[in-house]
């Protein structure tokens, strides 16, 4: 497809148990951002890949948290050990590098229960 | 630390009359600013954006001025309409050695257009 693609849509998940999100970007898009809304809030951003630099993953919120994207396109957030504060909408975004505006997938909704 | 604020939670406009969305920002290393909306259960989508070599652009119904002395910009919607009813974020980035840095996001405001 065109867009960004994110699975699954919607997950729910028993408490302490590990999730993976996916995200395939825009083909030929450099960046690649995850965010997340949590209920009523603004948008977290979480960790950042750009080309072959090393990702900025200032955003992330505990170690339970981690992303990888291989091979320049598809990249998975895991999240171990997973807590009810970990309930979100986790957003995954690309962009190319000449143009600055991100295109955003339609998120996944994550319960944690 | 909050780079990006939007202090006004909400707003509620009259149809046809103009919204105004603000936005300020204290990184003085922001160079290029963008506006999105987002409808519940969907992802943001890009609205209009804004480099700082410059202090106007229009799109549309959607103009977005930025004042860097003041750091702070504003969207402006006329006529305002239903359909723009969503929450708008403001966003920022810098422009690093490998393009475009990560975009830092506002809190959004949630804007309703009354009938």
């Amino acid at each position: 497809g065109a867009g960004v693609s994110q699975s699954p849509s919607n997950k729910v998940t028993e408490k302490g148990k590990d999730v993976e999100l996916r995200c395939d970007p825009i083909s030929g898009h450099t960046a690649l951002y995850w965010y997340r809304q949590s209920l009523g809030q603004g948008l977290e951003f979480l960790i950042y890949f750009q080309g072959n630099s090393a990702p900025d993953k200032s955003g992330l919120p505990s170690d339970r948290f981690s992303a990888e994207r291989t091979g320049g396109s598809v990249s998975t957030l895991t999240i171990q050990r997973t807590q009810q504060e970990d309930s979100a909408v986790y957003l995954c975004a690309s962009s190319s590098r000449s143009r600055g505006e991100a295109f955003f997938g339609q998120g996944t909704r994550l319960t944690v229960v | 630390d909050q780079q990006v604020k939007q202090n006004s939670p909400s707003l509620s406009v009259q149809e046809g009359r103009i919204s105004i969305l603000n936005c300020d920002y204290t990184n003085s290393m922001f160079d290029y600013f963008l506006w999105y909306k987002k409808y519940p259960a969907e992802g943001p989508t890009f609205l209009i954006s804004i480099s700082s070599i410059k202090d106007k652009n229009e799109d549309g119904r959607f103009t977005v001025f930025l004042n860097k002395s003041a750091k702070h910009l504003s969207l402006h919607i006329v006529p305002s309409q239903p359909g723009d009813s969503a929450v708008y974020f403001c966003a920022a980035s810098a422009r690093g050695d490998f393009g475009n840095e990560k975009l830092t996001f506002g809190t959004g405001t949630r804007l309703t257009i009354i009938p």
